[in-house]
């Protein structure tokens, strides 16, 4: 089944400890990119991928990090994780020729006390 | 810039009621896409329509359908004889034209009653 999983898929954790949100996807896509979700704020951007070893900003990349060493995942790394990152993230991935045709990742809802 | 905007927060109808969610975009692409996704409490999205640039005809699909006019840059989605199921949060998205990012509007919270 084509997919994008995420994990963990909840997470509470505090200031300051470093963490990963994995991503990864069965279906050979070239980009790949993470959103987060705060109310009343939609989803934004954080940052993508268009192939491996290729990243760039999205809107809010500030305390962020990515790394895309494998076409099937990109995982999300939070070096020192504050309270403002308290949000829900979704992964996405495609074919770079169709980003029309985006696949979401379940989500993860992260809480940083 | 590109931006989406759904001025709606929310809205709250009962059921059988028919409710029409607005969609405003700005974009200096000649070529993009929008969307319309579904995220009920459970918090995944839901993808619902896809339309290109190209293509202003409306369209339907059972209860739903969306009304695409450039001349007003809006892309409005109406549910007709709402239920309850109907019930979440949708959000409207304008995919850009180097096809790096969705940009997603604020999202309108829809509550259906019985």
């Amino acid at each position: 089944e084509a997919q994008v999983t995420q994990n963990p898929r909840y997470l509470i954790t505090v200031t300051g400890k470093k963490l990963t949100v994995t991503c990864s996807q069965n279906m050979n896509h070239e980009y790949m990119s993470w959103y987060r979700q705060d109310p009343g704020l939609g989803l934004r951007q954080i940052y993508y991928s268009m192939n491996v070893e290729v990243t760039d900003k999205g809107d809010v990349p500030e305390g962020y990090k990515v790394s895309r060493k494998e076409k099937r995942n990109f995982p999300l790394i939070l070096e020192s994780p504050s309270p403002n990152q308290t949000s829900l993230y979704f992964c996405a991935s495609s074919f770079v020729d169709r980003t029309y045709e985006q696949y979401f990742g379940p989500g993860t809802r992260l809480t940083v006390t | 810039a590109q931006k989406v905007t759904q001025a709606q927060t929310e809205i709250s109808v009962v059921e059988k009621e028919d409710v029409t969610l607005d969609c405003v975009y700005e974009t200096r692409d000649t070529t993009y896409y929008l969307f319309w996704y579904k995220q009920p409490p459970s918090g995944e999205l839901v993808f619902l329509i896809r339309r290109n640039s190209f293509d202003e005809q409306n369209e339907i699909s059972g209860r739903y359908s969306w009304n695409f006019q450039k001349s007003t840059s809006s892309f409005n989605f109406t549910i007709t004889a709402s239920q309850v199921v109907d019930s979440a949060v949708y959000f409207c998205a304008l995919g850009n034209q180097a096809g790096t990012a969705l940009i997603f509007g604020k999202g309108t919270t829809l509550s259906v009653s019985s």
